[in-house]
């Protein structure tokens, strides 16, 4: 099947440090993938929509500015989350579309950030 | 945002025992998939079924969609403890412009 892959898996960083989460689909093009973050004990929260050469979609009470996505080219995502503070701390997992198997999803492994 | 609610929030059962959980959810929806989570990973997927569909099998799995009452079931028979993990139901909506929605989660603690 389709692979996503996360890079990093996981991250300590500094409060107000950023740090920029990569996202790919390794063996096929993605015009469209989705940003989640996941507290502890919680479930996924979807957070944007990622679309390759244009602005990404936030859902509602997501900071566009904090949580900037760029979607460079049709095999990466990145998130960059912007003067990190601890409440940031999360594990952040991404999914991609795969056009040619009829926009099946397929979730990356997650990223786990830590902000001390 | 969360499409639903799925209960139980925990569920704690013997090895061998069956383990059923249930999603709700709130719009109308291309297709519901079943994930499972262990404790810190990734997403496994486990199951999908459309909105035309049912009831579907896999494994020990079953399956179950009522669209008229906008929820499904998740079954898991002759329970094992590798089957501890969270389990959560989402869906798929083409109104919300195929964005994925997942549900709060079953957390399922089998005891060997």
């Amino acid at each position: 099947g389709a692979v996503v892959s996360q890079h990093p898996s996981w991250v300590i960083c500094k409060s107000g440090t950023s740090v920029k989460i990569e996202c790919r689909s390794l063996d096929f093009q993605a015009t469209t993938m989705f940003w989640y973050r996941q507290f502890p004990k919680q479930s996924l929260m979807l957070m944007a929509t990622s679309n390759e050469g244009s602005k990404a979609t936030y859902e509602q009470g997501v900071e566009k500015d904090k949580f900037l996505i760029n979607h460079a080219s049709l095999t990466l995502s990145t998130l960059t989350v912007t003067s990190a503070h601890p409440e940031d701390s999360s594990f952040y997992i991404c999914s991609a579309r795969d056009p040619d198997r009829s926009y099946e999803q397929y979730f990356g492994p997650g990223t786990r950030l830590t902000v001390t | 945002s969360q499409q639903g609610e799925e209960d139980p929030q925990a569920l704690s059962i013997q090895e061998g025992e069956n383990a059923t959980m249930n999603c709700s959810y709130k719009t109308s929806i291309n297709n519901l998939q079943w994930y499972r989570q262990n404790s810190g990973r990734g997403l496994v997927h486990l199951i999908l079924i459309r909105s035309n569909e049912r009831e579907k099998h896999s494994g020990r799995l079953r399956v179950t969609l009522d669209t008229s009452k906008k929820s499904s079931s998740l079954l898991i028979t002759a329970s094992r403890a590798a089957d501890t993990a969270s389990y959560f139901c989402a869906t798929e909506s083409h109104t919300g412009g195929f964005k994925t929605i997942f549900g709060a989660g079953t957390r399922l603690f089998v005891k060997a």
